[in-house]
């Protein structure tokens, strides 16, 4: 799978929009991009994911690049409860197994 | 609900003990999974099963054992065989069609200590 990397932490205000970004250069056609997060002391909550469309539900919105090397999900008003670590994962398409989760974003939001 | 329940939430072991995790899940899923997350790190997998009665080895099986009798049901036992045991233990389930397209739902972990 296509490794990605992500700023290592960012702030936000509450209220507004959170922008985190996410490079997966090495992205092959069949590779999904997949957002997860963590809250501390918690499993790992599942977001939202995509291959080349903009998808959108009620937690955010992923926007992916038309070359497919980058992506950003979108949190369209950042509340307290978004504070956590947001992973950027590549996926094939027709693999079994494991989740390759980095090192992520730290996203703080503040009131 | 639907979801993936762990238990217990927090767990201590004596040296040379073995323990087991459990990992049940309500959301009908055919494949289920078992990470470890030490402090600070990313996720890596112990085992996963596509299907029932059928398991296969992740990245860091030894020391670890499975089995899955039923489909909602996943438990993961930690041997003694396995030195460095303390960590965050997660399990996950998804739909089970060939994976890529599917997302993995987490259940909320199980934290080993070693006493």
């Amino acid at each position: 799978d296509a490794k990605t990397t992500q700023p290592t932490s960012m702030d936000c205000a509450e209220g507004r929009a959170a922008n985190l970004p996410c490079n997966h250069s090495t992205i092959s056609g069949n590779e999904y991009v997949y957002w997860y997060r963590q809250i501390h002391s918690q499993g790992p909550q599942y977001i939202i994911h995509g291959l080349k469309n903009n998808e959108t539900n009620e937690m955010a919105s992923l926007i992916i690049t038309e070359d497919r090397k980058s992506s950003t999900l979108i949190l369209p008003h950042a509340t307290l409860r978004d504070t956590a670590v947001y992973y950027c994962i590549v996926r094939v398409s027709d693999s079994w197994g494991k989740l390759q989760f980095g090192a992520g974003t730290q996203v703080v939001v503040t009131p | 609900d639907g979801g993936i329940t762990q238990s217990p939430k927090y767990l201590f072991r004596k040296e040379g003990q073995n323990v087991t995790l459990s990992c049940e899940q309500n959301l009908n899923h055919d494949a289920m999974y078992w990470y470890r997350q030490d402090p600070g790190q990313g996720l890596r997998l112990i085992y996963y099963s596509q299907i029932v009665n059928d398991f296969q080895k992740g990245d860091i099986a030894e020391g670890y054992s499975v089995s899955r009798e039923k489909k909602e049901s996943f438990p993961l036992t930690v041997t003694s065989a396995q030195k460095n045991p303390t960590a965050f233990y997660l399990c996950a389930s998804s739909i089970g069609e060939v994976a890529g397209n599917q997302p993995q739902h987490f259940g909320d972990g199980t934290r080993l200590s070693i006493l």
